[in-house]
């Protein structure tokens, strides 16, 4: 896991609340992507950030937001129109947008 | 469509015997390929890589995979198993060209070894 943080580990969502999950790495990486890890499937991309101050939309980026005002940042948020946000968030980094990605701890979404 | 396709979602082993994880895919072109490890309520932690050159890519822990082109295959190996090695493991393929640094995961394969 080694360079990328996510934090919290585990976070609680509410009906109708939006929640942030952090990521941070010191890899000096210019390319961050946020992954969806669901039982039985593998990881569904949902943003990914090449540079500071653009980032793109993945296969399934409805009910997400991000945001790469910093380098080393990379914050999802989830949105109350993500009906069903139940999953582990997983965020990578990588050197190049051609280079090998690497995976932070990951964080558990659970609704209450 | 573009898939990988992780044809055993469990692949039980012995200790010390071989292990094999198969990953196969379909994509055009000549694709980057990897392989991934998962602990439990952990991240992804990077195995090996295959770009180019020899079909045989050695790794970290002992694993190493081979790749073959004509059955568009890249399995996994280990020559002798451990029961640390118990976890979940993800191929994944990035397709040749486009803007970003896409990889398409297959659906990962639980490898238990057993004492």
């Amino acid at each position: 896991d080694g360079g990328i943080t996510q934090s919290p580990k585990y976070l609680f969502r509410k009906e109708g609340q939006n929640v942030t999950l952090s990521c941070e790495q010191n890899l000096n990486h210019d390319a961050m992507y946020w992954y969806r890890q669901d039982p039985g499937q593998g990881l569904r991309l949902i943003y990914y950030s090449q540079i500071v101050n653009d980032f793109q939309k993945g296969d399934i980026a409805e009910g997400y937001s991000v945001s790469r005002e910093k380098k080393e940042s990379f914050p999802l948020t989830v949105t109350s129109a993500q009906k069903n946000p139940t999953a582990f968030y997983l965020c990578a980094s990588s050197a190049g947008p051609r280079e090998t990605q690497y995976f932070g701890p990951g964080t558990r979404l659970l609704v209450l | 469509a573009q898939s990988v396709a992780q044809p055993e979602d469990q692949v039980n082993v012995a200790e010390g015997n071989p292990l094999t994880v198969k990953c196969t895919y379909s994509v055009s072109g000549n694709p980057y390929l990897f392989w991934y490890v998962q602990y439990p309520n952990r991240g992804l932690q990077f195995l090996l890589k295959y770009i180019t050159g020899d079909n045989l890519v050695k790794g970290s822990y002992g694993f190493e995979a081979e790749f073959n082109k004509s059955q568009t295959s890249f399995h996994l190996k280990k020559p002798s198993a451990l029961v640390s090695d118990s976890a979940l493991y993800f191929c994944a393929v990035r397709p040749p060209g486009g803007g970003y640094n896409k990889l398409i995961f297959g659906a990962g394969t639980r490898l238990a070894v057993h004492p």
